[in-house]
């Protein structure tokens, strides 16, 4: 079966710091990736999205995320993180079939950063 | 343009109670989706609707109930609340069903859901 593994649960950050979160599915063939980001109370937004072409991409806000086929991964980073990304983010995965396919998200990464 | 909203916010209900969540998206997506969210377990996919007049089970689909009234709402029903349903619980709602490619998908603000 399909799934998608975020190795860090909990992440602390002092504003300005780097951040990078792992992303690595299992299925093999050709996939959709996303990330969300979720604000304390609020619904998941579409932070980033590949589906073809260039691997790095660039998201809303300053993020980015490199898709890496031959290691099944698909991380999330930002040079300098602010007070304002401390939410949690999930990485999620759909194969791209024919048929339909079903999104599957990782377990998500709850960032913290202080000031 | 509204996207995906759901009804009621919060809701508090006693073991055995029933009730039902409403979802509706205004943007002419083929596909719909209800997911529990819980502390360390990210999102499970409870139901889902590929297509307007078909539903089909997701990952945690025992003691829930769907209904795909139209292209727009697709409601969650709880016949017999448990505690083990206490959860937030998302609506989503993607332009691609059968066939579709990307399935990117759109949130709704969620449900609050308290099972005493």
């Amino acid at each position: 079966a399909q799934s998608v593994s975020q190795h860090n649960h909990h992440v602390i950050l002092s504003e300005a710091a780097s951040l990078e979160l792992g992303c690595n599915y299992s299925y093999g063939g050709t996939v959709n990736l996303f990330w969300y980001v979720q604000y304390p109370g609020q619904h998941l937004q579409l932070l980033l999205k590949y589906f073809s072409g260039d691997p790095l991409v660039k998201g809303i806000k300053g993020f980015e995320a490199e898709f890496i086929k031959s290691k099944f991964s698909f991380n999330l980073r930002k040079p300098s993180v602010q007070w304002s990304d401390t939410a949690e983010y999930f990485c999620a995965v759909t194969r791209r079939n024919t048929g339909f396919q079903k999104l599957v998200f990782g377990t998500g990464t709850r960032l913290l950063v202080s000031p | 343009n509204a996207g995906v909203t759901q009804t009621p916010k919060f809701q508090v209900l006693k073991t055995g109670q029933s009730m039902t969540l409403q979802c509706a998206q205004d943007m002419n997506h083929n596909s719909m989706y209800w997911y529990r969210q819980d502390p360390g377990m990210g999102l499970r996919l409870i139901y889902y609707s590929a297509s307007e007049g078909t539903t089909d089970k997701g990952e945690v689909p025992n003691g829930y109930n769907v209904s795909r009234l139209n292209k727009r709402e697709f409601s969650l029903r709880l016949e017999s609340a448990a505690p083990s349903q206490t959860s937030v619980y998302f609506c989503a709602s993607s332009p691609d069903g059968i066939g579709g490619v990307y399935n990117e998908q759109f949130f709704g603000p969620g449900t609050r859901l308290t099972v005493l």
